[in-house]
């Protein structure tokens, strides 16, 4: 099984830009997926296949891929948006979740 | 409306069994790729298994390989997934979650399993 590494924790203040990163040695060859969790809910895909938004999830998060890592940016991060994220991603062997980033929006 | 619930959790003794239901209704649980998911209390994600459409593939995460099988149609348009040896790292919500990363995926509410004595 392979692993997918983010950091603990990023701090943005209200209207800045927050980059989360999820870092792995097989996303060259594989696409990557970002859960948004907010506090005692179920998690929200916000970005599939690298860098594609869900219907209904604001233009201020994108994703991107680059080699070993991706990345997930959320535009002018705003209040709502303070939660936990979680890169995600698949193979015909399993599925894992990167350890997770909790964005703090203050 | 698509919903999944999950029942079958609550405390349970180390070295003991559950099994965890997810009744569908407003999609087929045959139609799509089913997956369980847990999350220790405070921690992160983790992905647990998998079965696809017609049942012939089931994948699980190594920490559960050997102890746990996940299955379909146990119960009309039911998931369920047979615990067995739970260890008190098994303690999580469990989620149910259909067509996982995909669109449209549908996560479950969750049902706490606690492995202590």
């Amino acid at each position: 099984s392979y692993e997918l590494t983010q950091p603990p924790s990023v701090s943005v203040s209200p209207g800045q830009t927050a980059r989360i990163t999820c870092s792995g040695d097989a996303l060259p060859k594989k696409y990557v997926y970002w859960y948004q969790q907010k506090s005692g809910q179920a998690p929200v895909l916000v970005i599939y296949e690298d860098k594609k938004r869900p219907s209904g999830i604001p233009e201020r998060f994108s994703g991107s891929s680059s080699g070993t890592v991706a990345t997930l940016t959320i535009s002018g991060a705003q209040v709502e948006d303070e939660a936990d994220y979680y890169c995600f991603s698949t193979d015909s062997s399993a599925c894992v979740f990167g350890g997770g980033t909790k964005v703090t929006v203050l | 409306d698509v919903q999944l619930v999950e029942s079958g959790g609550g405390l349970v003794q180390p070295g003991g069994s559950l099994r965890l239901s997810c009744a569908a209704s407003g999609l087929i649980v045959n139609n799509d790729w089913m997956y369980w998911v847990r999350q220790a209390p405070g921690k992160g994600l983790v992905w647990v298994s998998r079965i696809n459409r017609d049942g012939s593939s089931t994948t699980y995460a190594d920490s559960v390989k050997g102890r746990f099988t996940i299955s379909r149609d146990c119960a009309n348009n039911t998931l369920c997934l047979q615990m067995n040896s739970l260890r008190a790292d098994d303690t999580a919500v469990y989620y149910c979650v259909s067509n996982l990363a995909g669109l449209p995926e549908y996560w479950g509410q969750g049902t706490l399993v606690t492995v202590s004595s």
